[in-house]
C-alpha cells in the first residue's frame, strides 16, 4: 500500500517568514494530494489540494508543488501569521480508490 | 457548503458500556463516509469505510464486533463502540465524500474518554 512520509515533525518560524512542509509518497499511482490543517481539538480542514496533472497550485498565501518523478509534494505558506499555528497533514490517494493515506503531521508554530 | 457534523463532541463513559457517535453530512449526500481514530500528537488512522446501504469495510486490525458502523442514510453514519475499555479512549473523526472521489470533508471529531 501507499506510504506517506512527512517532514519536519515540528516547525517554528517568526511571523512574516515562510514555512515549507514536505511529503513523499511511495505509490506512483497516487494522483491526488490534499493538505489539511488541524487545530487543537478539531477535525482536519482542507486548505489546498493538487492533482497529478498539475505541478503547482496557489491560493493566496498558500501554495503546493508536486514533483511526480521524485514522488514528493510540498506545502508553502508565505507571510505566516500566528493564526497559521496548527498541525498540518499531507495525504495521498488514488482516484476512485477513496482511501486516503496521511502523513505523520507537522506542528507549525508561528511566533509573533 | 460541505459541512460535516459529529455528535457528541465529547463523551465520558464507564468501562463496559457502549457509546454511539453520529456523523452527519449537513448540506450534501454522502454515499461513502470514513471513520478515523487519532491518538494524541499522532496522525489519523483509518478504521473503516462506511457505505450507505451496505456493510462497512474495516481496516486490518480493527475489530468489527467492537466498532459497529451503520450507514443508514445518505447523510448519517454511526459508530458504536461496544463494551468500551480505557484503551478505547481516543479522538474519533469521521469524513464524508462529496461528489468526486477527491472531495473528502472531515467532521470536528468526538473525544471519547472511558473511565
Amino acid at each position: 500500500g501507499e506510504n506517506v512520509e512527512q517532514h519536519p515533525s515540528t516547525l517554528s518560524v517568526q511571523e512574516g517568514d515562510s514555512a515549507v512542509i514536505k511529503c513523499t509518497y511511495s505509490d506512483s499511482a497516487s494522483n491526488y494530494f490534499p493538505w489539511y490543517k488541524q487545530e487543537l481539538g478539531k477535525g482536519p480542514q482542507l486548505i489546498i489540494d493538487i492533482r497529478s496533472n498539475v505541478g503547482e497550485k496557489k491560493d493566496q498565501r498558500i501554495a503546493v508543488t508536486l514533483n511526480k518523478t521524485a514522488k514528493h509534494f510540498s506545502l508553502h505558506i508565505t507571510e505566516t501569521q500566528p493564526e497559521d499555528s496548527a498541525v498540518y497533514f499531507c495525504a495521498a490517494t488514488i482516484y476512485n480508490f477513496n482511501k486516503f493515506y496521511f502523513g505523520s503531521g507537522t506542528k507549525l508554530n508561528v511566533k509573533p | 457548503g460541505a459541512v460535516v457534523s459529529q455528535h457528541p463532541s465529547w463523551v465520558i463513559c464507564k468501562s463496559g458500556t457502549s457509546v454511539k457517535i453520529e456523523c452527519r453530512s449537513l448540506d450534501f449526500q454522502a454515499t461513502t463516509m470514513f471513520w478515523y481514530r487519532q491518538f494524541p500528537k499522532q496522525s489519523l488512522m483509518l478504521m473503516a469505510t462506511s457505505n450507505e446501504g451496505s456493510k462497512a469495510t474495516y481496516e486490518q486490525g480493527v475489530e468489527k464486533d467492537k466498532f459497529l458502523i451503520n450507514h443508514a442514510s445518505l447523510t448519517l453514519s454511526t459508530l458504536t463502540v461496544t463494551s468500551a475499555h480505557p484503551e478505547d479512549s481516543s479522538f474519533y473523526i469521521c469524513s464524508a465524500h462529496r461528489g468526486s472521489p477527491y472531495e473528502q470533508y472531515f467532521g470536528p471529531g468526538t473525544r471519547l474518554t472511558v473511565t
